[in-house]
């Protein structure tokens, strides 16, 4: 059985770009939930899609967004990035079971530079 | 507001020692509670959880965790630990009832020398 899978594994972006990062779920799983890693502010969740919709929503600026397809791949954008945006970025994917937490099972994270 | 404390930033320790991690919580709601690990330049893989039941859960690679609510607490420990067992440590508190919002401690840097 796959695991989740992010890609790319590493990026190097300029200031003032833009960076799209994908994540694939482990099959049936049709969430899909984002997380910054960094080392001063530790890891933070953004934002969690479950068939298609946004449930959940972190502390981010707008600047941060997500979406998710039908097959419950999901990708996040950050729109105008800054320095402070270099981090792992982490995807975790889970079953929608109503009420427990199923537990959530992380890809291995694209590492973002942002130069 | 949901929050996790981990109260060692580091733990050394020799191998085969035994060890616990300390994590303390706070949460108005239910409480489910996750370990994970994570080793170098990868990512999160889940040690073991807690959603109801047994206060003494039995995870992965010989580590368990014990579910105290009076004190809030969710100490990971192993008996006898390895060389590979090296990593950062992270306590969770699901913030949500499943709606994926995580919230982490700040890690613990298990380190097994020789």
């Amino acid at each position: 059985k796959a695991g989740v899978t992010q890609t790319p594994r590493y990026l190097i972006k300029t200031r003032g770009q833009q960076v799209t990062l994908s994540c694939s779920p482990i099959s049936g799983h049709r969430s899909v939930s984002w997380y910054q890693q960094t080392p001063g502010q530790g890891l933070q969740f953004l934002f969690e899609y479950f068939s298609e919709t946004q449930r959940n929503k972190g502390n981010f600026p707008g600047r941060f967004s997500g979406r998710q397809f039908s097959n419950s791949r999901s990708e996040m954008n950050v729109s105008t990035l800054e320095l402070g945006d270099s981090a792992l970025y982490l995807c975790a994917s889970s079953l929608p079971v109503t009420g427990v937490p199923y537990g959530y099972t992380f890809g291995s994270g694209t590492r973002l530079t942002v130069v | 507001a949901q929050s996790v404390t981990q109260l060692d930033s580091q733990v050394p320790v020799f191998e085969e020692a035994p060890v616990e991690l300390r994590c303390n919580y706070s949460s108005s709601v239910s409480v489910y509670l996750f370990w994970y690990v994570q080793y170098p330049n990868q990512g999160l893989q889940l040690l073991l959880k807690y959603l109801s039941g047994s206060t003494l859960v039995k995870g992965i690679n010989g580590f368990e965790a014990e579910f105290n609510k009076s004190q809030t607490s969710f100490h990971l420990r192993k008996p006898s630990v390895h060389i590979s067992d090296t990593a950062e440590y992270f306590c969770a508190v699901d913030g949500s009832g499943n709606t994926g919002k995580l919230i982490f401690g700040q890690g613990t840097t298990l380190q097994v020398k020789p």
